[in-house]
């Protein structure tokens, strides 16, 4: 069946750092790929997405791209701040027909002053 | 537009209670999801419903645990007997119908149920 795997975290960065978040997966088909975000006690909300190979989602200054090839779509974002603290889960939906996202463990990050 | 509303937000039961948990989808929504996420862990798929209608109960446990989705009202995802290990947050997420103009393939979230089992 479809899966999604993210790296394991906590990531802990400096303001105005480079973060990359890694995600891979698995599936038959044609998915679709979502990045969601989780604040503390809130649920998931859309942070970027992409419907086809090579297609680029971005968002807030986040950005990801479909990679077909390495079955890969890894989430970038050029200088992070405190207020980008949160639990970020890479997704996919539509491997197998299936209509529900199929959601990768999460990868908590933590940004600090 | 109001968005996917859950209630209620927090719920203290008993073992051996029983945990009723609703969902109003967003306004023109027509598929519900139910997902839970145990402490510290990713969210994990339970039932995929349309009104009056389960589509997709692959994630559900066999036993204690039930959904729906009638013609009028909120979607319920009801849990009997609970036990500590059920101590969860349960997401709620909506969508438009297939094939509707506005269905992205994105899910809509609530904010969640958060069930502590005493």
């Amino acid at each position: 069946g479809d899966s999604v795997t993210q790296m394991e975290g906590p990531v802990t960065l400096s303001e105005e750092a480079f973060l990359t978040i890694n995600c891979t997966y698995t599936a038959t088909g044609y998915p679709s790929l979502f990045w969601y975000v989780q604040y503390p006690g809130e649920g998931l909300q859309l942070l970027l997405k992409a419907t086809k190979a090579d297609d680029k989602g971005s968002n807030k200054g986040f950005e990801a791209t479909y990679r077909k090839e390495t079955t890969s779509f890894h989430l970038e974002k050029g200088s992070v701040q405190v207020s980008d603290s949160a639990v970020y889960f890479c997704a996919l939906s539509g491997g197998t027909g299936r209509r529900a996202l199929t959601f990768g463990s999460g990868t908590r990050l933590q940004v600090q002053p | 537009n109001a968005g996917v509303m859950q209630n209620p937000r927090h719920l203290v039961r008993r073992r051996g209670q029983e945990a009723r948990l609703r969902c109003s989808p967003m306004k023109g929504h027509s598929h519900v999801y139910w997902y839970r996420q145990l402490p510290e862990e990713g969210l994990k798929f339970m039932v995929y419903l349309q009104k009056e209608n389960i589509i997709d109960e692959s994630g559900m446990p066999k036993e204690r645990f039930s959904a729906e989705f009638p013609k009028e009202g909120p979607s319920i995802l009801r849990i009997q007997q609970v036990v500590r290990g059920d101590s969860a947050a349960y997401f709620c997420a909506s969508s438009p119908r297939e094939g509707a103009r506005t269905n992205t393939g994105e899910l809509f979230f609530g904010e969640g149920s958060r069930l502590t089992v005493l």
